[in-house]
């Protein structure tokens, strides 16, 4: 099946830091990829809808300025989270789709954000 | 209403018995449906793809899909304390959207 990776697995930064989470297609092209996040216990919240080579598009009552999102390529995309607070702190997983049209969404494993 | 719902359990069954996950969607546009596993403390993993009505089975699973009542479930036959873990369901109209997700427990 296909692969998304991420990365970092888990991070640990101090409050008003920022930290980029790198989501990689690896044996295929995502036209979109998507960015979730999940507290614990709690179902996946779509944060934004990413496609390459324009803006995100995100759900609402996420702050765009806050977590910035690029979509530089067919196979990258990063989320960075500004000026982070301890309420930031959650499991953050991004998918890809398939460009070849197959309505799949491929996770990667998650990356742990741990704001102190 | 909930676009996407899952009783959220916890589903309890013994081992080798067949465990049944339902879901209901509000879209009745909706033309993709999945089925997500996702462990304690892991991403979701995609288990089940399914766009027409009817069954459709893999392995032990088996996915049913019936649009006029907006109604997807999931079997898992031979329930394996394996098996226990969160199932999501995800529906897709323009973007996917899922479910709270139902907690399983398969015990030995």
């Amino acid at each position: 099946g296909a692969v998304v990776s991420q990365h970092p697995s888990r991070v640990i930064c101090k409050s008003g830091t920022s930290v980029k989470i790198e989501c990689r297609s690896l044996d295929f092209q995502a036209t979109t990829m998507f960015w979730y996040r999940q507290f614990p216990k709690q179902s996946l919240m779509l944060m934004a809808t990413s496609n390459e080579g324009s803006k995100a598009t995100y759900e609402q009552g996420v702050e765009k300025d806050k977590f910035l999102i690029n979509h530089a390529s067919l196979t990258l995309s990063t989320l960075t989270v500004t000026s982070a607070h301890p309420e930031d702190s959650s499991f953050y997983i991004c998918s890809a789709r398939d460009r070849t049209g197959n309505h799949e969404q491929y996770f990667g494993p998650g990356t742990r954000l741990t704001v102190t | 209403q909930k676009e996407v719902e899952q009783n959220s359990g916890p589903l309890s069954v013994p081992e080798g018995a067949i465990a049944s996950l339902n879901c209901t969607y509000s879209d009745r546009g909706s033309q993709s449906f999945f089925w997500y596993r996702q462990y304690s403390g892991k991403s979701p993993e995609l288990i089940m793809s399914i766009y027409s009505n009817g069954d459709k089975e893999d392995g032990r699973f088996t996915a049913q899909l019936n649009k006029a009542s907006q109604y997807v479930s999931l079997l898992i036959r031979d329930s394996q304390p394996s098996d226990s873990a969160t199932y999501l369901c995800a529906v897709e109209v323009n973007d996917m959207r899922f479910g709270a997700g139902t907690r399983l427990t398969v015990k030995p």
